[in-house]
């Protein structure tokens, strides 16, 4: 059974610095690895998509990577700012289809 | 912008009513989800539907069934609604390309509080 796990669970770091969230999954059978944002009280924000057969991909100051292999999902956030401050979710899409969410990481940047 | 609407954001209930979800999206996805998130216990997967009137269990259906009689809406129903199913409900929706779903896109959520 496919299981995610996020490290750490929560961080807080001083505005600007560059941080990297990392994503780990026990089953590499997966189609894509997915990235996902939620503020306090709403929906999820899809931010990132990787497929099985792609390394990392960019969107602003996100960068994400994928280690099929290693099982293992890292996202980059450059010179973070206060408005980055949410929940970070990683979620593993399986061969059965199914979305595998980990428990995510709480991001506090501070002013 | 894929838009996806869940009726009500806060809802109480008591114990043994029977309650009803609903979620609406207006992207014409073939896929929809229904989960459920708690503190510690992330997003868990309740039901899904590839198509209309098709529905698959998830990991926790367990008290839970749904209906999906229109391609836009994805009903959940709790039965008997029962203290343990206190939570924050998120429907999800997406696109199947060449059989491999795309990116999942969430609505609000509903808290549910049963008293």
């Amino acid at each position: 059974k496919q299981e995610v796990t996020q490290i750490p669970a929560a961080l807080s770091v001083p505005e600007g610095e560059n941080l990297v969230l990392n994503c780990s999954f026990t089953d590499s059978a997966i189609y894509n690895l997915q990235w996902f944002r939620q503020d306090p009280g709403k929906g999820l924000t899809s931010l990132l998509l990787i497929q099985s057969s792609q390394r990392e991909q960019t969107s602003g100051r996100l960068n994400a990577s994928l280690d099929k292999s290693s099982g293992r999902s890292t996202l980059y956030i450059a010179a973070s700012q206060p408005g980055d401050s949410a929940t970070y979710l990683c979620a593993a899409l399986e061969y059965g289809n199914k979305l595998v969410f980990g428990a995510g990481t709480i991001l506090r940047v501070k002013s | 912008d894929v838009k996806v609407t869940q009726s009500s954001r806060y809802l109480v209930k008591r114990t043994g009513e029977k309650v009803f979800l609903e979620c609406v999206q207006d992207m014409d996805h073939e896929n929809m989800f229904w989960y459920r998130q708690d503190p510690g216990l992330g997003l868990r997967l309740i039901y899904f539907s590839y198509d209309v009137k098709m529905k698959e269990k998830g990991d926790i259906p367990e008290g839970y069934s749904v209906s999906r009689e229109k391609k836009e809406r994805f009903s959940l129903i709790l039965e008997s609604a029962s203290t343990n199913q206190t939570s924050m409900y998120l429907c999800a929706s997406s696109h199947r390309t060449s059989g491999i779903p795309d990116t999942q896109y969430f609505g609000p959520g509903t808290r549910l509080t049963v008293l």
